[in-house]
């Protein structure tokens, strides 16, 4: 059974460092893996899809890593604003109708 | 393009009441996805529609919950009778679906249901 882990649950930064956040999964067999951003009240918002074939994706300040063998993916996010402050999800694809198993998301705070 | 539509955005009720939710997918996605996402875990998958066949239901309490995707559009989640553990948001998402590995099953998210059982 896919288990998606991420850690830490938490995370406070000041405005200008650079956000790091690291997400595992247990089993290496996935089509691909996505991370969302959730703000409070709001539904989720896709920021990045890796393919399993893939190594990263990059889009404007967010880079998203994924080791499918080690199970890992990194989300970086450059230079924090406070309107970065949100809760980060990822989650993979396990199977061919699409079905995702999440995980359950580092909550974020861009103090400025 | 329009996105996933849900509505109502807020329910209360008490415990034994029934409730339902409707969503409406984005136009032309063929895939439409239920997702229970209880405060400070990641949503959990509820039921998956394939136009208006169901893929997946393996995590729906069928005792309670039941879904319909009529005419493989909008579809409507029910839950009969509410327990207080039902308190969660409940998240529709959509795709385009297809048998494929590709960004085919990206899936799009509605703003939620937030559903709190008194």
């Amino acid at each position: 059974k896919q288990e998606v882990t991420q850690i830490p649950a938490a995370l406070s930064v000041p405005e200008g460092e650079n956000l790091v956040l690291n997400c595992s999964f247990t089993d290496s067999a996935i089509y691909n893996l996505q991370w969302f951003r959730q703000d409070p009240g709001k539904g989720l918002t896709s920021l990045l899809l890796i393919q399993s074939s893939q190594r990263e994706q990059t889009s404007g300040r967010l880079n998203a890593s994924l080791d499918k063998s080690s199970g890992r993916s990194t989300l970086y996010i450059a230079a924090s604003q406070p309107g970065d402050s949100a809760t980060y999800l990822c989650a993979v694809r396990t199977d061919s109708w699409g079905k995702l198993q999440f995980g359950a998301g580092t909550q974020v705070v861009v103090t400025p | 393009e329009a996105g996933v539509a849900q509505s109502p955005r807020y329910k209360i009720i008490e415990k034994r009441q029934s409730v339902a939710f409707w969503c409406n997918p984005i136009s032309g996605h063929a895939t439409l996805y239920w997702y229970q996402q209880i405060l400070g875990q990641g949503p959990k998958l509820l039921i998956q529609f394939q136009n208006n066949g169901v893929v997946d239901d393996s995590q729906l309490p069928k005792d309670r919950f039941s879904a319909e995707r009529l005419k493989g559009v909008d579809s409507t989640l029910k839950i009969q009778p509410a327990k207080l553990e039902d308190s969660a948001v409940y998240l529709c998402a959509s795709s385009l679906g297809s048998n494929g590995g590709g960004t085919e099953y990206e899936q799009y998210f509605g703003p939620g249901t937030r559903l709190t059982v008194t």
